[in-house]
């Protein structure tokens, strides 16, 4: 069946520094893939999405590109901050799955300090 | 804007007690979500529904969970004769029938099973 694989966690870095948090899919079909934040104390909230091949989704200054060929949906951003500390998710929403749910990944804490 | 709302925000109950769960999703949206998350794990899908058809349920919602959501608006989740395993953060996700759509989380309710 549909799967996401993220990398693990916990990832560490000093503010200013570059992320990227890999995730990995199979998928049948063009599934969607999202990538949703879990900031301490609140809800998940979106916070990129890209809908087909080579979509860029980009929020906040993360960036995810949605490559076909690798499978995958990689997080980015140029320059952390503190306030990014949080439990990133990376989800897809497969045709074939159904009502569009979406199936997630074990999610990768990220924590930055000053 | 009023978002996901659920409630409560914690329970914590006795083995097998029965437990619910409200959840009134964002009023213009159709599609309704349960999904289970567990400490180090992303949400797991449990059922879905649209307006108040449940038109999936996951393996992983046993002959003691069940879902309604009557007249298409909130919806609960019964848990009956609650176990140890049951522990978890129970979210509740509302979307737009639309492909690609994003998903919009509540806070959970926490359920601790003592």
């Amino acid at each position: 069946g549909d799967s996401v694989t993220q990398m693990e966690g916990p990832v560490t870095l000093s503010e200013e520094a570059f992320l990227t948090i890999n995730c990995t899919y199979t998928a049948t079909g063009y599934p969607s893939l999202f990538w949703y934040v879990q900031y301490p104390g609140e809800g998940l909230q979106l916070l990129l999405k890209a809908t087909k091949a080579d979509d860029k989704g980009s929020n906040k200054g993360f960036e995810a590109t949605y490559r076909k060929e690798t499978t995958s949906f990689h997080l980015e951003k140029g320059s952390v901050q503190v306030s990014d500390s949080a439990v990133y998710f990376c989800a897809l929403s497969s045709a074939n799955q159904a009502g569009t749910a979406l199936i997630f990944g074990k999610g990768t804490t990220l924590s930055v300090s000053s | 804007d009023t978002g996901v709302s659920q409630n409560p925000r914690h329970k914590i109950t006795k083995r097998g007690q029965n437990v619910t769960f409200r959840c009134d999703p964002i009023s213009e949206h159709n599609r309704l979500y349960w999904y289970r998350q567990t400490l180090g794990q992303g949400p797991e899908f449990l059922t879905y529904f649209q307006n108040e058809a449940q038109l999936e349920k996951s393996r992983l919602l046993s002959d003691r969970f069940s879902a309604e959501r009557p007249k298409g608006s909130f919806s609960t989740l019964e848990i009956q004769r609650t176990e140890q395993g049951d522990s978890a953060m129970y979210l509740c996700a509302s979307s737009l029938e639309t492909r690609g759509t994003e998903a919009f989380f509540g806070q959970g309710t926490r359920l601790t099973v003592v």
